[in-house]
């Protein structure tokens, strides 16, 4: 069956401008995640939204970053006033559901984004 | 912030030989589990082991985990060229986030 997918791959955006980046789960998983990948920072969590419960939002690094997830299926990521800072490749991840002792994360390829 | 460090950062061994990467961790999990990456991008899932459990194989990995010692190793064995990547391990503890160690940089040569 399809993987997780993203869009677009590949982003340059000028600093300043507000971004989304999309994530299609794979269909039937509960669980969505955010995770950034940066040349400083590694990779790191940045949002989790499991069913119907408030989303873990612990990982988000400043309120300049928001996410939501429509009919409990695609998630779009904003970056509203991209900073340099924020250039790196977001990745998507999703699983069945939610049991931490045996869930497989599975991960789309990711959007690079680049702000100049 | 990291939960984990791996070791080494960077590995470069010929094919044939076997491969072995550590991870070490801070805090209790509920699982460990290590995953491919190639060219930056997508990350790809290879193995995941539980808390109450030791050692698990999977083709040529081999994963342990030492629950005392807060540490776990991957070993891939008889390396392929195909093996070049990049190697992550990544823990859950009580939340379902995944904490990830730095990584391992590994190079399979000809």
């Amino acid at each position: 069956g399809a993987g997780v997918s993203q869009s677009p791959s590949n982003k340059v955006t000028e600093k300043g401008k507000d971004v989304e980046l999309r994530c299609d789960p794979i269909s039937g998983h509960t669980a969505l995640y955010w995770y950034r990948q940066s040349l400083g920072q590694g990779l790191e969590f940045l949002i989790y939204f499991q069913g119907n419960s408030a989303p873990d939002k612990s990982g988000l690094p400043s309120d300049r970053f928001s996410a939501e997830r429509t009919g409990g299926s695609v998630s779009t990521l904003t970056i509203q006033r991209t900073q340099q800072e924020d250039s790196a490749v977001y990745l998507c991840a999703s699983s069945l559901e939610d049991r931490p002792s045996t869930d497989t994360q599975y991960f789309g390829p990711g959007t690079r984004l680049t702000v100049l | 912030s990291q939960q984990g460090e791996e070791d080494p950062q960077a590995l470069s061994i010929q094919e044939g030989e076997n491969a072995t990467m550590n991870c070490s961790y801070k805090t209790s999990i509920n699982n460990l589990q290590w995953y491919r990456q190639n060219s930056g991008r997508g990350l790809v899932h290879l193995i995941l082991i539980r808390s109450n459990e030791r050692e698990k194989h999977s083709g040529r990995l081999r994963v342990t985990l030492d629950t005392s010692k807060k540490s776990s190793s991957l070993l891939i064995t008889a390396s392929r060229a195909a093996d070049t990547a990049s190697y992550f391990c990544a823990t859950v503890t009580g939340a379902q986030k995944l904490v990830f160690g730095q990584g391992t940089r590994l190079t399979i040569n000809p």
